[in-house]
């Protein structure tokens, strides 16, 4: 059985650097074709892909917020850690981690299991 | 990077089907068959209902389709059920720098 966890800070300042860790559970990230995502969501709004690392430990990011953001992953931790720098209120959103498997050429096919998320204030 | 377009409503009497369309370009939806659905009820995670276009994952419900034609693919829910009000959101892989695009997200009622 898959499970993943956000964990992190409920607030943080605006400039403040948000750090956020995905522990999961069910799977190995050190296995071909496997791969975890984070996703946000602002309040009302639409869910948003930000980062994604695979099981050989590339790595992608939003063009848009490539920039800000920094995705690391510790397979003996069964953890996934996403960074996102100089943080803004527009950044105020549900965080989810999910997992995720790979097509035949590394496309990104579907988020099958998602985490509960969490919730990111960015306010002063 | 732009949003997949969706209808920001939709709606249908109990045992009726409703359709939701999801609108990209040539670089995601019309490029690639990974176009994926998910529906969201309020305050809890996403939940996959459809992947590759037209699959569905052990436990979804066979009232679940999906399609594509082009630059557009569709989520249809037959025989609705009071359960099926949510929010339904559509995703497509957009190349090897744009992993996944969402939708703007649909708000499904059961009248």
């Amino acid at each position: 059985q898959i499970t993943l966890k956000e964990s992190g800070p409920t607030l943080v300042k605006p400039t403040q650097t948000l750090t956020l860790t995905c522990t999961f559970s069910g799977f190995s990230l050190s296995a071909s074709g496997v791969g975890v995502a984070w996703i946000r969501q602002p309040p009302g709004k639409a869910l948003e892909w930000l980062a994604f690392i695979y099981w050989d430990d590339d790595k992608r990011y939003s063009p848009s917020l490539k920039s800000r953001l920094t995705i690391t992953k510790d397979t003996s931790k069964n953890q996934v850690v996403l960074t996102m720098a100089n943080m803004d209120p527009v950044d105020t959103a549900t965080y989810y981690c999910a997992h995720s498997l790979l097509g035949m050429f590394g496309e990104l096919s579907e988020f099958d299991y998602w985490g509960q998320g969490t919730l990111v204030t960015v306010s002063s | 990077q732009s949003a997949l377009t969706q209808p920001p409503s939709a709606s249908g009497s109990p045992g009726q089907s409703v359709t939701i369309s999801c609108t990209g370009t040539s670089s995601d939806v019309g490029g690639y068959n990974y176009v994926s659905w998910y529906q969201q009820h309020p305050g809890k995670a996403p939940k996959l209902m459809i992947y590759e276009v037209t699959k569905r994952p052990s436990g979804v419900p066979d009232r679940f389709s999906g399609s594509k034609s082009g630059n557009t693919a569709s989520l249809t829910v037959s025989g609705l059920q009071a359960e099926d009000e949510a929010d339904y959101y559509c995703c497509s892989y957009g190349g090897s720098n744009n992993l996944g695009v969402f939708g703007t997200g649909t708000k499904v009622t059961v009248l």
